[in-house]
């Protein structure tokens, strides 16, 4: 079964600095993708960046990068230059094709708190 | 309105009560979902509509009872719930290529259920 494991409930950063939030998962596919999404309090659930299981290169957008290490089933988000606005839950999802849709899988989520 | 959109955002009722959630979205999708985001818990994907055409039922108690009448909208009927269904219900939408199953799911803000 394919899951997602968020081992940080909870994390804090101070305002400009740099924070990594980790993600695992379990899969036997060889074709799937992996996304952050950003839930601030408002509850509006964004996409913050997603990463093609093909793809090698590690996907950035701004202030937002990861660190996917596809042997190690590792997909981790890092935070540059944080902002207050950047506080939220943050959940990582897999995302694989089941017959005529795809199935997301998401992870508990991890809540940032970003100190001014 | 732009994206997604869900009414009512917050709902109350009790056990012996019959409610509808309803999701719009006005993006053009031709696939829409309902997930359950409860405290402490991975989001839990509900329902699946591809081309109006349910393609997911992810062992959901038959209290709840989706409808998708066309492309645009989704509904989700409640009747004689129980406490732990209280929870954030969650709609998203996305566009499904057939050959191509590499979409992002749009989220609306969600409709927060009490159920007492």
């Amino acid at each position: 079964a394919q899951t997602v494991t968020q081992s940080q409930p909870e994390m804090s950063v101070q305002e400009a600095e740099t924070v990594t939030l980790s993600c695992t998962y379990d899969t036997s596919e060889s074709d799937y993708y992996l996304f952050w999404y950003k839930q601030p309090p408002s509850r509006q659930m964004i996409l913050v960046i997603r990463q093609e299981a093909y793809k090698q290169q590690n996907a950035t957008e701004n202030r937002f990068s990861v660190n996917f290490q596809k042997a190690a089933k590792s997909f981790s988000l890092k935070i540059s230059d944080s902002q207050l606005g950047d506080a939220a839950m943050y959940f990582c999802a897999y995302r694989y094709p089941q017959g005529g849709s795809e199935k997301l899988v998401f992870g508990k989520g991890t809540k940032l708190t970003v100190n001014p | 309105e732009t994206g997604v959109t869900q009414t009512p955002r917050h709902l109350v009722m009790g056990m012996t009560n019959k409610k509808s959630l309803k999701c719009e979205q006005h993006l053009g999708h031709n696939a829409m979902y309902w997930y359950k985001q409860s405290a402490k818990k991975p989001l839990e994907l509900m329902f699946v509509y591809s081309l109006e055409e349910r393609v997911e039922n992810n062992s959901v108690p038959s209290r709840f009872s989706p409808e998708c009448p066309n492309s645009s909208h989704l509904f989700l009927h409640l009747h004689t719930l129980q406490p732990e269904d209280s929870a954030l219900y969650l709609c998203a939408s996305s566009q499904f290529f057939s050959g191509s199953w590499y979409n992002e799911q749009f989220f609306g803000p969600g409709t927060r259920l009490t159920v007492l």
